[in-house]
């Protein structure tokens, strides 16, 4: 089972690349790494998914590390819309707690 | 964009009543799901759904909880005898492929159990 440790909560700065961490040590060999957020209340929004190699989209970039033990989800020029939670999970059925990131005017 | 749709967006309801939550999935994906997430807590998976049967569900979903799909386009979560902490947001979740690929979530249906 696909546990994922987070830190609880970040900020940054308007404008600067948030980093945000997730370890994963149990996930297995053929799942990959996901990462959704949500924003309030609402449901979650898919982010960006990988399973070895950096992973790019228009919204975010996927650094896994090679043991695959690890990530980092990045975003590159954090807005004030990207406050939210930032879940990471491996087989998609356990969320955790996730990363509460305030993006900071 | 294709969206998953949910009804209601919120209920109340009496303990002890039966609710029963809607959604539609977007309509060429066959995987489905079910979670809730309790007030400033996580969300946390209730059950999965493929092939008109459940194919994994945790242990929240207990004898009070079942879902089907009754038509081609409905999906949906029964609570049989509602409790006090059943209160919580339901989200529904589709995808298209089993392994691979990312989940699609409505809104939710919050549901408060009075």
């Amino acid at each position: 089972d696909a546990k994922t440790t987070q830190p609880p909560s970040m900020d940054c700065a308007e404008g600067r690349a948030a980093n945000l961490p997730c370890n994963h040590s149990t996930i297995s060999g053929n799942e990959y790494v996901y990462w959704y957020r949500q924003i309030h209340s609402q449901g979650p929004q898919y982010i960006i998914h990988g399973l070895k190699n950096n992973e790019t989209n228009e919204m975010a970039s996927l650094i896994i590390t090679e043991d695959r033990k690890s990530s980092t989800l990045i975003l590159p020029h954090a807005t004030l819309r990207d406050t939210a939670v930032y879940y990471c999970t491996g087989n998609q059925f356990y969320f955790g707690t996730g990363t509460s990131l305030t993006v900071i005017p | 964009e294709p969206e998953v749709t949910q009804t209601p967006s919120h209920q109340v309801t009496q303990m002890g009543q039966e609710v029963i939550l809607r959604c539609v999935p977007i309509s060429n994906h066959l995987y489905f799901y079910w979670y809730r997430q309790i007030l400033g807590q996580k969300v946390e998976f209730l059950v999965s759904f493929y092939n008109n049967e459940i194919s994994e569900k945790s242990e929240i979903f207990d004898d009070q909880f079942s879902v089907e799909r009754p038509d081609g386009s409905n999906f949906t979560l029964k609570i049989r005898s509602t409790k006090l902490e059943d209160s919580a947001m339901y989200f529904c979740a589709s995808k298209q492929a089993p392994n691979t690929g990312e989940l699609f979530f409505g809104e939710g249906s919050r549901l408060t159990v009075l």
